[in-house]
């Protein structure tokens, strides 16, 4: 049963430390992104790999998030220096893409859960 | 003004109902029109995908899409208790880019 893996499932931590989230994507998926969940923004794409290589992170707060692809079976998601308006769900969901192309079929894991006191 | 519009709900049912969710759009390259059904604490997951207009139908689910009124529609037959979930609209203009709508809180009462 091929499945997006998310860990930690849950997080809690104090301001100022360094959060780092992992996502394993299904085997053969090419795509890779990062989502945040809010009750009042919904969905926000935070970035978006192709074939390991970074394409977009607009949807970052630079000075603080990165995201990182060190092979076809890890995607990592870091917050360092967290903040409490961090506190969200984190999802991280991988499909199969063209060249520039994505027909939005998307496989989500089942998020991680972070709590910044 | 949002890409994606979706009433959040939430909205309840009696057993049996026919449940109608619907978003609407503004972007008119939006060609690829998908819902995904998330239940409390977990991940989305695609329910219905669509490519451009017209209908479609899956056992109990029913997605019909009018480009020309930007407007798209998921119906569900027969609810059952196990349909309570949050719907989440969303489409693609066949870049990587996804616009969700907010999702629609949906409680089928038993």
């Amino acid at each position: 049963d091929a499945r997006v893996t998310q860990t930690p499932r849950h997080k809690v931590t104090e301001m100022g430390q360094e959060v780092t989230m992992r996502c394993q994507p299904i085997l053969g998926h090419n795509t890779v992104f990062w989502y945040r969940q809010t009750m009042m923004q919904g969905l926000e794409l935070l970035a978006y790999f192709r074939n390991r290589a970074p394409l977009d992170d607009s949807g970052m707060p630079k000075d603080r998030f990165s995201a990182e692809m060190p092979d076809a079976t890890l995607a990592t998601l870091k917050i360092q220096p967290s903040e409490p308006r961090d506190s969200a769900v984190y999802f991280c969901a991988s499909g199969l893409g063209g060249m520039d192309s994505n027909t939005g079929e998307l496989f989500f894991g089942e998020g991680s859960r972070l709590t910044v006191l | 003004q949002k890409e994606v519009e979706q009433d959040p709900g939430p909205l309840s049912v009696p057993e049996g109902a026919i449940v109608s969710l619907n978003c609407t759009y503004s972007n008119s390259a939006f060609q690829y029109f998908m819902w995904y059904r998330q239940y409390s604490r977990k991940g989305p997951e695609l329910l219905m995908y669509t490519y451009s207009s017209g209908n479609k139908e899956d056992g109990r689910f029913t997605a019909q899409v009018d480009k020309s009124s930007k407007y798209i529609s998921l119906f569900i037959r027969d609810s059952q208790p196990s349909d309570s979930a949050t719907y989440l609209c969303a489409m693609s203009a066949g870049d990587y880019k996804l616009s969700f709508g907010a999702g629609t809180t949906v409680t089928v009462r038993a």
